[in-house]
């Protein structure tokens, strides 16, 4: 199955600063990796996806990025404010015609952005 | 919408108690599932369904048993609560051509 590593497992920046996500996927065949961020006692938010058929997205001031090659993909976050500190999940799956039911999820990255 | 509603928030239980935690979605999502989600480990999935009448395992099963009468109903048993059951649990749901994964407010179970 697939296997989805997350680093760091903590981060702590500060206001204004850029923080970036790093994980990396096993399965070759996985198509689909989404971020999901979880603000404390919340639940999962998706934040943003990206297909492996796209090098990059970016929404704002956050960006996706995917290398199929080396099998792994990032979060960058831009200009990063207080309501931004959350733990950020990693996923990835192989989503076949258009079904995204076997997600792997890493094991999270808690950002802390101090003022 | 309410989304996707979980019930009971929170639970304890004993050793070899039952329960069935409940998670009911009122946007028409073919696919339903179950994480667990323990300090450390990230979510972890139990079972999927991606329609009514059909389910599957995820990586962690055992201990936990699933049925999908309906397409809005997804109940998630424990057959006999053991103390490494205690996590939160997250149902989620989503669309089959879509990729987010719309998830309930999530259920805390302790296991004494």
């Amino acid at each position: 199955g697939e296997n989805v590593e997350q680093h760091p497992s903590t981060l702590s920046v500060q206001e204004g600063d850029s923080a970036v996500i790093k994980c990396t996927y096993s399965d070759s065949a996985s198509n689909y990796f989404p971020w999901y961020k979880q603000e404390l006692g919340k639940r999962p938010q998706l934040i943003i996806d990206i297909r492996s058929n796209v090098g990059e997205k970016k929404d704002q001031r956050i960006a996706v990025t995917l290398n199929k090659t080396a099998k792994h993909f990032s979060l960058h976050i831009t200009e990063t404010q207080p309501e931004d500190s959350a733990v950020y999940f990693c996923a990835a799956t192989m989503n076949s015609g258009g079904s995204n039911y076997k997600l792997t999820f890493g094991k999270g990255t808690l950002l802390t952005v101090n003022p | 919408n309410a989304g996707v509603t979980q019930t009971p928030k929170f639970q304890v239980l004993k050793t070899g108690q039952s329960m069935t935690l409940q998670c009911a979605q009122d946007m028409n999502h073919e696919y339903m599932s179950w994480y667990r989600q323990d300090p450390g480990m990230g979510l972890r999935l139990i079972h999927y369904s991606v329609g009514a009448g059909i389910t599957d395992q995820g990586e962690v099963p055992n201990g936990y048993n699933v049925s999908r009468s309906t397409t809005e109903d997804f109940p998630l048993r424990l057959l006999s609560a053991a103390p490494s059951q205690t996590s939160v649990y997250f149902c989620a749901s989503s669309y089959p051509n879509t990729g987010e994964l719309f998830f309930g407010e999530g259920s805390r179970l302790t296991v004494l």
